[in-house]
């Protein structure tokens, strides 16, 4: 069964940094990634979507990356601001269902 | 503006009441999911449709029921045999069914049961 890892579970930043989410997964074979941020007591909002295909997105300030070999992805924020504090979560889709990281919670310090 | 809507945001149950939760989508989508979501775990699948008239079980089925009989409207029943209803439900909606587009999802409604 494929299983979705994201470290850390948090992450506190000073505003303006640069910072990496990282996603790992243990089965290779999947259709695409998406990462999505969910803000407390919220619905979830997506940010990216990566085909198997593909090997990064970007989107404004935000970029992911996949390398489906290693079984890793990415998200890249580039100058971090407060407004960007959520929970950060990684979805995998395989051939069979859609599987969950349990997020990374981002704190960007002002 | 396209999206997803669920009703009510917050709702408290007495123990042995179903209750049924609305989720409702004006994207046009064929496929649409309910996860459950508890502090400290992943999203969990219960039910899914590909189209309407038609919706499997997800992996935590037990205790809840769905029904499709459009393709706006996808509600989800919570019934009395669910042992631990307490939870955030979480709608969502693709064009196809899974590796087929991008998930999108409404603002959840959060169950109490008291």
């Amino acid at each position: 069964k494929q299983e979705v890892t994201q470290i850390p579970a948090a992450l506190s930043v000073p505003e303006g940094e640069n910072l990496v989410l990282n996603c790992s997964f243990t089965d290779s074979a999947i259709y695409n990634l998406q990462w999505f941020r969910q803000d407390p007591g919220k619905g979830l909002t997506s940010l990216l979507l990566i085909q198997s295909s593909q090997r990064e997105q970007t989107s404004g300030r935000l970029n992911a990356s996949l390398d489906k070999s290693s079984g890793r992805s990415t998200l890249y924020i580039a100058a971090s601001q407060p407004g960007d504090s959520a929970t950060y979560l990684c979805a995998v889709t395989g051939a069979n269902n859609l599987f969950f990281g349990t997020g990374t919670r981002l704190t960007v310090i002002p | 503006d396209g999206g997803i809507t669920q009703s009510p945001k917050y709702l408290f149950r007495k123990e042995g009441q179903n209750v049924t939760l609305s989720c409702e989508q004006n994207l046009n989508h064929d496929a649409m999911y309910w996860y459950r979501q508890d502090p400290g775990q992943g999203l969990r699948l219960i039910y899914y449709s590909q189209i309407v008239n038609d919706f499997q079980k997800g992996d935590i089925a037990e205790g809840y029921s769905v029904s499709r009989e459009k393709k706006e409207s996808f509600p989800l029943t919570v019934t009395s045999a669910q042992k631990n209803p307490t939870a955030f439900y979480l709608c969502a909606s693709s064009i196809g069914y899974r590796g087929q587009g991008e998930l999108f999802f409404g603002e959840g409604s959060r169950l109490t049961v008291l």
